[in-house]
């Protein structure tokens, strides 16, 4: 079975300032890795996905991934926050099937 | 790309009320679509898989009467909230996931349900 584990519930990060927000996952089998981000009273949309090739992988809005397979990790990055980025991020993880398994989410509150 | 709709964006009803929720996939057919449920600070929740033409299968915990859901079409999924009470209230998402194995799970923009 498939699990993801968000260690840190919240991050306050200074605008202008990098972030990295971690995701860690098991799972015994070939995986897919997502990043979705979800915006006050909005719903989810995809930032950046991982199925296979480039381990280093880059999604909307200036944010990247690397798929860590040794270290069974998918953390997102950014080199430089904005106030807009300030939202509710969450990863998950496919089995390629129909199972989509979310992490806990991680808060991201950007400083002025 | 996939789109996903979903409507109403935000409903208030009236404890013992039934609501009703949509969600359309727009730009492709989608056999099986997911509903899920997030409660205050706490990640998303699977409720339910929806399939096509056949009964959904719930997750452990979910009220099958409570929660019914309808898959009549491969373009729509409906989740109706029977007899509402105050503690279904809820933010609740649906998703799908487009055809060719493209891996990435569309999501509609999720329903604000209020109990009163």
């Amino acid at each position: 079975a498939q699990s993801v584990t968000q260690l840190d519930s919240q991050v306050p990060v200074f605008e202008e300032a990098p972030v990295e927000l971690r995701c860690n996952y098991s799972s015994s089998v070939s995986v897919y890795l997502f990043w979705y981000v979800q915006y006050p009273n909005q719903g989810l949309q995809l930032l950046l996905k991982y199925l296979s090739g480039s381990t280093l992988v880059k999604g909307i809005n200036g944010f990247e991934a690397e798929f860590n397979k040794s270290q069974t990790s998918f953390h997102l990055r950014k080199p430089s926050v904005h106030i807009s980025d300030t939202a509710e991020y969450f990863c998950a993880v496919s089995d390629g099937a129909n199972n989509l398994f979310f992490g806990t989410g991680t808060r991201l509150t950007v400083i002025p | 790309g996939a789109v996903v709709s979903q409507h109403p964006s935000r409903v208030i009803c009236k404890s013992g009320t039934s609501v009703k929720i949509e969600c359309r996939s727009l730009d492709f057919q989608a056999t099986t679509m997911f509903w899920y449920r997030q409660f205050p600070k706490q990640s998303l929740m699977l409720m339910a898989t929806s399939n096509e033409g056949s009964k959904a299968t719930y997750e452990q915990g979910v009220e099958k009467d409570k929660f019914l859901i309808n898959h009549a079409s491969l373009t729509l999924s409906t989740l109706t909230v029977t007899s509402a009470h105050p503690e279904d209230s809820s933010f609740y998402i649906c998703s799908a996931r487009p055809p060719l194995g493209q891996g990435g799970y569309t999501f509609g923009s999720g329903t604000r349900l209020t109990v009163v």
